[in-house]
């Protein structure tokens, strides 16, 4: 166990309908980064957040957004969904932002879009 | 860019030990990242390495060159339940800290 905790675990829903991914960082970390894993793509930055801030975005669509809270849980909404947009859904956190800080992932959200 | 290739699958037997290679070209370098993977599970951290050499963390042991843009992973003693993926992964040396993934390496440990 990271101590990273993600809900909800499993998520069903259709084209077009919109959901949101909660992320619990572990205690004292400050950094949360969410990524996505499908099939056919490995993991893949999306955004990472820094103590409330917005540090920096990868790949993220318009469609996606998400903030990180004063008490540092985070969300990732997700909009108009479309069927590629079925994946896992990690997010990880650290410390900070130094380079050599470990990212301890999440258990993950399973999203799928029928 | 970034690019890092790494063997899409290998088969190895109980008791042996198996070398996972990870070869990357980058514009910048942040340190090297492996990760264990089960299926539908979080990846879990097993080493970092940001200067060259061996660094041995039980039947674990990661390496890096950096000049020659290469790490391996090597596991010994291999046992059923190392069967999983494992991913390699290159800090960015941009201020976002994110970590990019190859696409992993699936291993298979046979009986």
């Amino acid at each position: 166990d990271s101590g990273v905790t993600q809900t909800p675990k499993h998520l069903i829903t259709a084209t077009g309908q919109r959901v949101t991914l909660r992320c619990s960082p572990r205690s004292g970390d400050l950094s949360v980064y969410w990524y996505q894993q499908s099939l056919d793509q490995g993991l893949q930055f999306l955004i990472h957040y820094y103590n409330g801030e917005e540090r920096a975005k990868g790949n993220i669509l318009e469609r996606f957004s998400a903030q990180q809270f004063p008490d540092l849980h985070s969300e990732l909404n997700l909009s108009s969904l479309e069927l590629g947009d079925s994946a896992l859904y990690f997010c990880a956190s650290s410390v900070g932002t130094t380079p050599q800080e470990t990212q301890y992932f999440g258990p993950g959200t399973r999203l799928l879009v029928l | 860019g970034q690019n890092i290739d790494q063997p899409t699958e290998m088969t190895a037997t109980e008791g042996a030990i198996v070398q996972i290679n990870c070869t990357y070209q980058t514009s910048g370098f942040n340190g090297l990242f492996w990760y264990q993977q089960h299926a539908g599970e979080a990846p879990t951290f097993l080493s970092y390495n940001v200067l060259d050499g061996l660094e041995e963390k039980g039947r674990f042991s990661s390496f890096l060159s950096r000049s020659k843009g290469y790490s391996y992973l090597l596991l010994k003693e291999l046992q059923m339940k190392d069967s999983a993926s494992y991913l390699c992964a290159v800090r960015a040396l941009d201020s976002s800290y994110k970590l990019i993934f190859g696409s992993g390496t699936r291993l298979l440990v046979r009986p």
